[in-house]
C-alpha cells in the first residue's frame, strides 16, 4: 500500500526556517495535503493541494512539491508552531493515506 | 462557522462495540461528506472511513472492513462511527473530519474542518 516517509522530528530556532519533506511513490501525480496537530486540539489544515493556504492560515506557512517529495516550509518560526506535522494524499488503491508525521520542536 | 462536536470518551471491554457520534453545525449538513480519522497512541492518523451525507453510503478503509459501519441521521445532522470487536490496539482518539468541496459541488481530497476528537480506550 502507499507509503508516506517524512522525517521523525525536526528541530529549529525563533525566527528560523524549519522545512518538513514528505516522500512517497506516486506524489507526484496527487495532491499534498498538510495538517498541524498540537495535542488534545483537532488536525488543523495549513496547505492543501501541494502550496494552497486556507483563510486564516499565516503567510509563514508555505508548502512545494518536487517529483516524489513534498515539502511544508514554516518561516519566521514562532513557539506557538510547535507541534506534529502530517502530510496526507488520496490514492485510489489506498483512498486517504497519512504520513508517518514529524514532531517540530521549538528551541 | 462550522462545529462538529464528537461525543465522550468512552472505555469498552474487549470483544464490545463503541459508537461515536459527530454533530454538525454551521452547514448544511448534506451537502458535505463526513470521513472518519483514527490516532492510536504514539501511531499516525489512520482513514477509516467516510459517509455520503447526502445519499447514506458509506466506503471503509479495508483495515476496517467488516469492523467498522458508518451511518447519519439527517434530522439531527450527525454522523455515527460504530466499531466493533473491540480490541486493545483499538485504543485511539477517534476523530470526525469534514470532507472539502470544489466549487463545482465535488468533494476534495482532503480536511477543512475536523472534531475535537474522542478517546476510546479498551484494557487488555
Amino acid at each position: 500500500s502507499f507509503v508516506l516517509t517524512q522525517p521523525p522530528s525536526v528541530s529549529v530556532a525563533p525566527g528560523k526556517t524549519a522545512r518538513i519533506s514528505c516522500g512517497g511513490d506516486k506524489i507526484a501525480e496527487t495532491g499534498v495535503h498538510w495538517y498541524q496537530h498540537k495535542p488534545g486540539q483537532a488536525p488543523l489544515l495549513v496547505i492543501y493541494y501541494d502550496s494552497d493556504r486556507p483563510s486564516g492560515i499565516p503567510e509563514r506557512f508555505s508548502g512545494s512539491k518536487s517529483g516524489n517529495t513534498a515539502t511544508l516550509t514554516i518561516s519566521r518560526v514562532e513557539a506557538g508552531d510547535e507541534a506534529d506535522y502530517y502530510c496526507q494524499v488520496w490514492d485510489p488503491s489506498s483512498d486517504h493515506v497519512f504520513g508517518t508525521g514529524t514532531k517540530v520542536t521549538v528551541l | 462557522q462550522v462545529h462538529l462536536v464528537q461525543s465522550g470518551a468512552e472505555v469498552k471491554k474487549p470483544g464490545a462495540s463503541v459508537k461515536v457520534s459527530c454533530e454538525a453545525s454551521g452547514y448544511t449538513f448534506t451537502s458535505y461528506a463526513l470521513h472518519w480519522v483514527r490516532q492510536a497512541p504514539g501511531q499516525r492518523l489512520e482513514w477509516m472511513g467516510w459517509i455520503n451525507t447526502g445519499t447514506g453510503n458509506a466506503k471503509y478503509s479495508q483495515n476496517f472492513q467488516g469492523r467498522v459501519i458508518i451511518t447519519r441521521d439527517t434530522s439531527a445532522s450527525t454522523a455515527y462511527m460504530e466499531l466493533s470487536s473491540l480490541r486493545s490496539v483499538d485504543t485511539a482518539v477517534y476523530y470526525c473530519a469534514r470532507a472539502a468541496k470544489g466549487s463545482s459541488g465535488y468533494f476534495l481530497y482532503y480536511f477543512d474542518n475536523w472534531g475535537q476528537g474522542t478517546l476510546v480506550t479498551v484494557p487488555s
